[in-house]
Order: C-alpha cells, then sequence, then structure tokens
C-alpha cells in the first residue's frame, strides 16, 4: 500500500528565514510526487511535481528514492507563503493520488 | 466562472438523511475524484471514475455512493448521513496521463 506522510502539522518561521516542508513516502514502485498548495480562501491547487524538476515560486522539490523523501524547500519565506502545503503521490497504473495529512506554513513577519 | 463547481456550499442535515453533493466541470477532463478533508488526516480518497462506466471505490468509501452522469457531472451520495461523514468533501478532475488535478471549491457537510 502507498502511503505519504509529512510528519509536521505547523512549521512556523520569519520572514527571509529558509523553509524546508517534509515528506516521506511508501511506496514500492516508481512514483510521481507532487506538492499541492491551499491558500486561504482559494482552492487547493498544484504547486510543482517532481517529473517537471521546476521552481515554482522560488520553491523546488528533489525526489531522493534512496530516503523515500519529497521535502519542498525555499531558501527565502515570504508572508505569502503562508498556506496549507500537501505532498501527493501517484503510483503507476490506475490508481488516484495518495495525500499526505498536510503541513501548514506560517511565515511571520 | 469555475470550471470546476461544487453544490452545495455549505449543508447542514441531521442524522439518518439522505444527501448528495453535486460536482460539475467544464475542463474536459474524463477522471473525476471525491475527497474528504478532516482536519489532521488531510485529504482521503472516498471515490474516482476514469470514465463514466468506470467507477472505484477509494480508501473511505462505506457509507458512500457515487454516480458519474456524464463526463462532465460526478455526484456524491450519502445514504444515512452520520456525525462523523461532518467534513469539507472536495471534488476535483484531471485528464488521463496527468495527474496535476483541478478542485472545487468544496462543500462544507454538517450532520448533526
Amino acid at each position: 500500500a502507498q502511503r505519504v506522510t509529512q510528519p509536521e502539522k505547523l512549521l512556523s518561521v520569519f520572514k527571509g528565514a529558509p523553509v524546508e516542508l517534509k515528506c516521506n513516502y511508501s511506496y514500492s514502485g516508481s512514483p510521481e510526487l507532487f506538492w499541492y498548495v491551499q491558500y486561504s480562501r482559494q482552492r487547493l491547487q498544484l504547486l510543482l511535481r517532481h517529473i517537471s524538476r521546476e521552481s515554482i515560486k522560488g520553491f523546488t522539490a528533489d525526489l531522493n528514492k534512496g530516503e523515500t523523501s519529497f521535502h519542498l524547500k525555499k531558501p527565502f519565506a515570504q508572508e505569502e507563503d503562508s498556506a496549507m502545503y500537501y505532498c501527493a503521490l501517484s503510483s503507476t497504473g490506475r490508481r488516484a493520488l495518495t495525500f499526505g495529512s498536510g503541513t501548514r506554513l506560517q511565515v511571520q513577519p | 466562472d469555475a470550471d470546476v463547481t461544487q453544490t452545495p456550499r455549505n449543508r447542514i442535515t441531521k442524522t439518518g438523511k439522505r444527501i448528495m453533493l453535486e460536482c460539475s466541470q467544464t475542463k474536459g477532463h474524463d477522471r473525476m475524484y471525491w475527497y474528504r478533508q478532516d482536519p489532521g488526516l488531510g485529504l482521503r480518497l472516498i471515490y474516482y471514475s476514469f470514465d463514466v462506466k468506470d467507477i472505484n471505490k477509494g480508501e473511505i468509501s462505506d457509507g458512500y455512493s457515487v454516480s458519474r452522469q456524464a463526463q462532465a457531472k460526478f455526484s456524491l451520495s450519502l445514504e444515512s448521513a452520520i456525525p462523523n461523514q461532518t467534513a469539507l468533501y472536495f471534488c476535483a478532475t484531471s485528464k488521463t496521463g496527468d495527474y496535476g488535478y483541478t478542485f472545487g471549491s468544496g462543500t462544507r457537510l454538517t450532520v448533526v
């Protein structure tokens, strides 16, 4: 069975500080990993996916198959980054995305 | 106009009542999903549909049923609502081969 673990429910940092939101997964095959974000009063939306190796809003995430992790990082947090972040996994084949429990990021001024 | 629309936005119902949550989309996506969100538990999959005739149970389907009336419509029913089904329900869509979901704005359901 596939599982996504986000160990932190809340991460609070000051503006300008580095941010790392942790995500670990368990899956025996080759997963696709994603980060979704939900800003206050907005819909859940895709932030980035590991396949595209892109940087969105200054965030990056690297898939580490050895450590089964897909941590989300940003070198300098901004107040507008405050939101709920969900890590998600898809397996090969037909299944839908499996989401983690989410981490709330608070960026204080 | 929103491309994934959920109705109602909020609903309070009594224990034992049947209730239907509706989702419609103008994205032209073939896949649709229902998730529920609970504090500390994240999003859990209830049902998903890869086509009008292809409906699958998710991890928490007990107490729920779905209907895919058309490619654009996917309804979730609670046959006999119970208080622990109080949650925020999300509909999402995607196209085959792409797990970039488009989410609706959610339905907040309270069962009293």
